[in-house]
This record gives C-alpha cells, sequence and structure tokens, in this order.
C-alpha cells in the first residue's frame, strides 16, 4: 500500500533562517506531489506542484521554492525565512490515471512557526 | 482557473440531525469532486469522491450529489454524531489539473 511520509512534525524557526522541510511517497512510482499551506483559517492554498523528476510549477510567487530531486521525494525550501511563512504545511500525492489525476492524499503536516 | 465555492462556513447541528454542505464550480471542464474531512490540528482525509459520469454516490452516513449542468456538488451526512465534528472541504477538478478547495465548512454536532 502507498504510504506518504513528512517531516518534521513540528519547526519553530527564527526569522531569516533557512528551511527544508522533506516529503516521500512509498508504495507508487512517478506520482503527482504537491505542497500546500494552511494559514490560520482553513483555506488550503496550493504553493507547488511537480508532475515528475526536476519538474515543478508554482503557484504563488513567494519566498519559497521546491525541488524534486528522487522520483518519489518532495522538498520545500527558503532561504530566509519571513514571519508570514508561518503556517500548517502539507505535502500531498496523487494516482495518475492517463491525463488524469484522483485520489490526494496528505501528509501528516509540518507546523511551522516563524518568530 | 477553476473557483469553488462553499457553504455555509459554519453549521451547527443537533446529535442524530442529518448535516448538508454545498459547493458550486465554475469550470465545466471539472470532473473529479472528492470531498476532505479534517479535524482539528490534523491532515484533511478523503472521505469520499465522485466523478461526472455519477450523479449520486453513498457511503454509509455519507453521500454526495453532483449535478452537473448547475456546477454545484453537495455533502450530505446522515444521523450525524459528535466525531463527525470537523472542518469539511469540497475540491473539483477537471482531472488533468489540480485540485481547487473551497474554503472549507466547520461542522460542530452537539451531543
Amino acid at each position: 500500500s502507498q504510504t506518504i511520509h513528512q517531516w518534521p512534525a513540528t519547526l519553530v524557526q527564527p526569522v531569516g533562517s533557512p528551511l527544508s522541510l522533506e516529503c516521500t511517497v512509498e508504495g507508487t512510482s512517478n506520482p503527482n506531489l504537491y505542497w500546500y499551506r494552511q494559514a490560520a483559517g482553513r483555506g488550503l492554498q496550493l504553493l507547488f506542484y511537480s508532475v515528475g523528476i526536476g519538474q515543478i510549477s508554482s503557484e504563488v510567487p513567494q519566498n519559497l521554492s521546491a525541488s524534486r530531486p528522487q522520483d518519489r521525494q518532495f522538498i520545500l525550501s527558503s532561504k530566509k525565512l519571513l514571519l508570514s511563512d508561518s503556517g500548517f504545511y502539507l505535502c500531498a500525492w496523487s494516482v495518475k490515471r492517463g491525463l488524469s489525476n484522483y485520489g490526494y492524499t496528505f501528509g501528516s503536516g509540518t507546523r511551522l512557526t516563524v518568530v | 482557473g477553476e473557483n469553488v465555492e462553499q457553504h455555509p462556513s459554519t453549521l451547527s447541528v443537533q446529535e442524530g440531525d442529518s448535516a448538508v454542505i454545498k459547493c458550486t464550480y465554475s469550470d465545466s471542464a471539472s470532473n473529479y469532486f472528492p470531498w476532505y474531512k479534517q479535524e482539528l490540528g490534523k491532515r484533511p482525509q478523503l472521505i469520499i469522491d465522485i466523478r461526472s459520469n455519477v450523479g449520486e454516490k453513498k457511503d454509509q452516513r455519507i453521500a454526495v450529489t453532483l449535478n452537473k449542468t448547475a456546477k454545484h456538488f453537495s455533502l450530505h451526512i446522515t444521523e450525524t454524531q459528535p466525531e463527525d465534528s470537523a472542518v469539511y472541504f469540497c475540491a473539483a477538478s477537471p482531472g488533468y489539473s489540480t485540485l481547487t478547495f473551497g474554503k472549507g465548512t466547520m461542522l460542530l454536532v452537539s451531543p
């Protein structure tokens, strides 16, 4: 069966420090991968998605970047964190079927507090 | 791009009552409509989904209906229980693109 791992679970970082969040998927190959952020309140904001190794699409221009160095690994980074980067970061993957993708499954999330 | 509107933002019901959450979408090409439940501090979890070749889908106390002509879909929860209390998100996608989520509905079920 497929599983998605995301770490760390919580993180407190000072303003101006770098960030690296990692997500890996097991039990599937060539998944679509996503990074979402959920700020105070309830909305899910899509930050980046990837349809393959080295292929990254950015949905919102910001202080963050993403990379996909391996098929089942997705990394979210920042060189210098801002207070506004605080939030709940969720990695997700979806099944590809032809031109379609279904069944988004979320990781357990990282709660980032920038102080 | 796709735009998904979700109502109500908050819904309070008594245990045993039914709850209905409604969503509308804008992109007529959308053909995949999942619903997620998110408990406090946890990840969103897929509870049911429907594709556009189906008008209704049921799983125990949960059902989803889809009206493609009107571009709206709804989540129905019957015989609500306190453990149904959570934030529920609808979403839509044309399949070849990413999911667009609604802003969420906080469901509160009082014993």
